[in-house]
């Protein structure tokens, strides 16, 4: 089956540890995004890649890092400066660069919680 | 900036009951506009989408009509069902060098039997 797969599902980190989320899609889209929802707020955009080897920052990308070394895949590391990392991470994938009318898929998230 | 205003729940509904949650937006251009659903501990899944005014979306018994006059699209169903609870969510892309969706706050919808 196609799909987003992040892991885990739930993830414990202790404060002042980096931490990374995994990303996967086997959709063969090429643009990928990392949102971060907390309650009440709504989801806001961390960061996305529209191509391999490219990203750009959302709206609120400090405290965070991305990669894109491979289509596929899109991995979100969440530093020790993220003031406020507990939330739920979630990930999505839409076909092309151009997202105009493009539904963005998104995957089951990541629970992080931070002791 | 592009932004969108969706009514603030929770809504408490009974089965069968007529839904309506309103979601107002403002962007540049002719943005896209979608209804995402998230049932409790998931990620977001699409419900309904249009691309140009006066479109209907609709899927499982929801719709939503794309008014560019009233810059609206609100959700509505006729006939709720408790496999419906879930929160919903507006959302626009607009276009331009930001490839992005702007997200409304959420509205959480309960059913009960």
């Amino acid at each position: 089956d196609g799909g987003i797969t992040q892991s885990p599902k739930y993830l414990f980190r202790k404060e002042g540890q980096n931490v990374t989320l995994s990303c996967e899609q086997n959709l063969n889209h090429d643009a990928m995004y990392w949102y971060r929802q907390d309650p009440g707020q709504g989801l806001r955009l961390i960061y996305y890649s529209q191509i391999v080897n490219d990203f750009q920052k959302g709206d609120i990308a400090e405290g965070y890092s991305v990669s894109r070394e491979k289509k596929e895949s899109f991995p979100l590391t969440v530093t020790s400066a993220q003031k406020n990392p507990t939330a739920f991470y979630l990930c999505a994938s839409s076909p092309s660069r151009r997202t105009g009318t493009d539904t963005q898929y998104f995957g089951p998230g990541t629970r992080l919680t931070v002791l | 900036g592009d932004s969108v205003t969706q009514m603030e729940g929770p809504v408490t509904l009974s089965e069968e009951a007529f839904l309506t949650i309103n979601c107002t937006y403002t962007a540049t251009g002719y943005p896209s506009l979608f209804w995402y659903v998230q049932y409790p501990g998931e990620g977001l899944q699409l419900l309904l989408k249009a691309t140009k005014a006066d479109d209907k979306g609709s899927n499982k018994g929801f719709e939503a009509t794309y008014r560019k006059e009233t810059t609206s699209f609100h959700l509505e169903k006729g006939s709720v069902q408790v496999s419906d609870s879930a929160v919903y969510f507006c959302a626009l892309f607009s276009g331009g060098s930001n490839y992005k969706l702007t997200f409304g706050k959420g509205t959480l919808l309960t059913v009960n039997p």
